[in-house]
């Protein structure tokens, strides 16, 4: 079956320091792999998404994700991260079947401490 | 280009009533996913429509609903509303649905049951 999971449900972080949301994933064959965020009140939004190629992966403000094949993880990180980072990140991946049935992780929230 | 827009973005019914939500995909896309969000279960996949046809579904009872026009809008039905569905309505589009495709979500309902 394919599936994500997220290991914390919460991960605190002071602001400046840099962070990690953990993701590791159980899928056959060639892994498509996303990270989407959720602020407060609003819908998901698309951080970004491993296809296929280079295993580090760049995206929207300022995040980038490591695939790493042998561990089965996708983990987000960012460098330094913002109080207005705080936010519910989502890992997910494609379900079975033909068509796109995504599977979520349960969501990791996160909290950037000024 | 318009987002991924909701109607209505908050909804307040009592038991026994009947609900109907409203999306607007994005100019293009022809793939629209429905999915739930509680505290409790986080994201639940609701059902799948593309080329106004219902391609996959989640395992929800049959009171909940849907279809797509012509345009790619889609609604969402819930019949005989319960407490338990209170939730957080999101709805995504993209553009096949396909298995490396981005969704990209909308602000959301917010359906209350009272």
């Amino acid at each position: 079956a394919q599936s994500v999971a997220q290991p914390e449900d919460q991960v605190n972080v002071a602001e400046g320091n840099p962070l990690t949301v953990k993701c590791t994933y159980s899928v056959s064959g060639n892994p498509y792999l996303f990270w989407y965020v959720q602020y407060p009140n609003r819908g998901l939004q698309f951080l970004l998404k491993y296809i296929t190629g280079d295993n580090l992966v760049k995206g929207s403000y300022g995040f980038e994700a490591e695939f790493n094949k042998s561990q089965t993880s996708f983990h987000l990180k960012k460098p330094s991260a913002l109080v207005s980072d705080s936010a519910l990140y989502f890992c997910a991946c494609p379900g079975p079947g033909g068509s796109y049935i995504p599977t979520f992780g349960r969501g990791t929230s996160l909290i950037v401490h000024p | 280009k318009a987002g991924v827009t909701q109607t209505p973005r908050y909804l307040i019914k009592t038991r026994g009533q009947q609900v109907t939500l409203s999306c607007s995909p994005i100019s293009g896309h022809r793939s629209v996913s429905w999915y739930q969000q509680t505290p409790g279960q986080g994201l639940q996949f609701l059902f799948e429509y593309f080329s106004e046809t219902q391609r996959n579904k989640g395992n929800f009872p049959g009171r909940f609903s849907g279809r797509q026009f012509s345009n790619s809008r889609s609604e969402m039905n819930v019949s005989t509303l319960e407490l338990g569905d209170s939730a957080l309505y999101l709805c995504a589009s993209s553009f096949t649905g396909g298995e490396a495709d981005t969704q990209y979500f909308g602000p959301g309902t917010r359906l209350t049951v009272l």
